[in-house]
């Protein structure tokens, strides 16, 4: 099935500052999905990449799928302590279900 | 929204219980539930895959006996969690999807502490 790498595994920022997640595999992908989980709370979607070198962007947070559909990014410009948690790229296949990486934890200090 | 609820959000019980863990699709019908667990400060496990009117998929290394995962109808799945030890405390998550790759719909967690 497909796996996931993500890196880093912790990021701590100061207010301000970007922060960049990373997902790797060395599958072609059908799609990465990216997801948010808040301390203490559950994993809420954010969006969905399909295609080759996708690019999305929701509000400070850009999305990018790689060319060869085997890499992503989510990339947050400006971190704000509203941005604290962990990020997950996840993929799946069809009906398989969905495989996580690892996660990025994300701290701001304010 | 589609809304996955998941009941109870915590419970605490005694070695040796049996625990059960409820997962509802509010608004949509889910042919496939899936079920999660997850460790302090670590990632989402997959624990099992639940089907509608079949037996549940399991990944390898998750006892099925233990876990006992029932999906009778298209809006709920259960997990019960059998003869629970310390060592099964963690929090369970269940998603459900519309579809074939769309978005999963997390529901809120169960917090489970065995003592």
């Amino acid at each position: 099935g497909q796996q996931v790498m993500q890196i880093p595994q912790y990021q701590h920022v100061q207010e301000g500052e970007d922060f960049t997640t990373y997902c790797n595999s060395s599958t072609t992908l059908s799609n990465i999905q990216w997801y948010k989980q808040r301390p203490g709370g559950h994993p809420v979607f954010l969006i969905q990449l399909v295609k080759s070198g996708e690019v999305k962007k929701q509000k400070r947070l850009t999305f990018q799928f790689g060319e060869a559909k085997k890499n992503s990014s989510l990339h947050i410009t400006a971190t704000q302590t509203t941005d604290v948690g962990t990020y997950f790229c996840a993929s799946s296949s069809g009906n398989t279900p969905l495989v996580f990486g690892k996660g990025t934890r994300l701290s701001v200090i304010a | 929204g589609a809304v996955v609820s998941q009941h109870p959000s915590w419970v605490i019980c005694k070695s040796g219980t049996s625990v059960k863990i409820e997962c509802r699709s509010l608004d949509f019908q889910a042919t496939t539930m899936f079920w999660y667990r997850q460790f302090p400060k670590q990632s989402l496990m997959l624990m099992a895959t639940s089907n509608e009117g079949s037996k549940a998929t399991y990944e390898q290394g998750v006892e099925k006996d233990k876990f006992l995962i029932n999906h009778a109808s298209l809006t709920l799945s259960t997990l019960t969690v059998t003869s629970a030890h310390p060592e099964d405390s963690s929090f369970y998550i269940c998603s459900a999807r519309k579809g074939s790759n769309t978005e999963a719909f997390f529901g809120q967690g169960t917090r489970l502490t065995v003592v």
